[in-house]
Formats: C-alpha cells, structure tokens, sequence
C-alpha cells in the first residue's frame, strides 16, 4: 500500500527559481492538505482542498499555490523560490470532508527543500 | 484563534518507565484531537483519535484522554522502550467555514534510554 507519496524526497533551488512539488494518495480520500515544518514553529498548514475542485488557504498561504488535479493529486507550486521557503513539506489526506469527528489524517514521507 | 501546547519539548527516561506527555489547547470547541508518531526524517503516523464526545482511547501500551472543558489531552505511554524515541504531537481538528484542518503543537521529543 503506497498511501500518500510525494516527490520529490530532496530539492535545492535557487532564489528565484520555481518548482512544483508532487503528491498523490491511493485512498480514495476526498481531502487533501499541504503544511510545511519549521524548527521551534511545528507544522503549519499552507493550503487544503477539502474535496476535489475546490481550494483553500490555511494558516501561511503567501507564495505558494495548488493545484487538486484530480482526486488523487495535489501540488503545490513554488513561483518564485525564497529562503524563508526553506522547510520540510508535507503532504497529507483524509477520507472525507467537513464534519467527519473521527476521521485521521495520512501524510506522507515529506520534501526536505533548502533555497539559496 | 486556536493555539496548541505541549509540554515538555523533550524529555528523557529509562527503559521501562510508565510515562505521560501533555497537550493544552485554547479553544474548546474542536472536532477530535489526534496524537501523532514522527520518527526523525519520517513523516506522521497517526497514533491515536479522540473525538470531541469521547474521554480516552487505547491502543495498546498507549492511552490517550481529553478533557474539553479545561482544553487539556494527555499521552500515556506504559512500560516505555527504547524504539518508542520519537517526537509526540498532538493536533486539534477544528471547524471552519470550507472544511476543517488541524492544528498542531510543537510536539515533545522522547528519549528512552536502554
């Protein structure tokens, strides 16, 4: 069982340069999430798709964008690279949307990108 | 705005040792709370689930509880091993207008020691 994969693993970009970062999940889960891990600041969520076609801002929105694609893929674009960028992605989803008390979130192995 | 304690950030015992980690959070109307695993370089792995209407939950030689009323969560951990070492966070799930998301502490990072 894959779960959530995401690709790639390492990124070294440049300021300036832009990237998408990949992710895709097996579940057939209706909601997806992308946060990022900062030391001494934990994980803060960047933008969700609580079902596919429609998007959202989460807590630290500012220089990124998504993309739900399918209901499988969400990505998450980077158009022009910062050092404060420098972080851990993560990308995560579950089963379904709203008010679902019980449901847990799946997330996947991470990107680990550092910008110059 | 919801915000997401735990206490201590780190901390270190001997192998077998029964153990607890908090959480405190500043809004009590949440959805569930979850307790999640992170193994360094590793993603979450969702250890526990509490939904809002539940008091603990089990699972195996962990023991999470929930207290709304005085927005508190604690991880009980019994006769811990050395392969529990890993970083604990906890994260509420709250409601809002498009969907919900959680909110996540710092987390706590155990040592246990052989």
């Amino acid at each position: 069982n894959a779960g959530v994969t995401q690709t790639p693993k390492f990124q070294v970009l440049k300021t300036g340069q832009s990237m998408t970062l990949q992710c895709a999940q097996d579940m057939n889960h209706n909601s997806m999430y992308w946060y990022r891990q900062d030391p001494g600041m934990g994980l803060r969520l960047i933008y969700y798709s609580a079902s596919e076609g429609t998007t959202d801002k989460g807590e630290v929105p500012n220089g990124y964008n998504v993309s739900r694609l399918n209901k499988r893929e969400f990505s998450l674009r980077l158009e022009s690279a910062a050092p404060s960028q420098t972080s851990v992605y993560f990308c995560a989803s579950s089963p379904r949307t709203s008010t679902t008390t019980n449901e847990k979130l799946f997330f996947g192995s991470g990107t680990q990108l550092s910008v110059l | 705005k919801q915000e997401v304690t735990q206490i201590p950030a780190a901390l270190s015992v001997p192998e077998g040792e029964n153990l607890v980690l908090n959480c405190s959070f500043t809004d009590s109307a949440i959805y569930n709370l979850q307790w999640f695993r992170q193994d360094p370089g590793k993603g979450l792995t969702s250890l526990l689930l509490i939904q809002s209407s539940q008091r603990e939950q089990t699972s195996g030689r962990l023991n999470a509880s929930l207290d709304k009323s005085s927005g508190r969560s604690t991880l009980y951990i019994a006769a811990s091993q050395p392969g529990d070492s890993a970083t604990y966070l906890c994260a509420v799930r709250r409601p809002n207008q498009a969907g919900t998301a959680l909110i996540f502490g710092k987390g706590t990072t155990l040592s246990v020691s052989s």
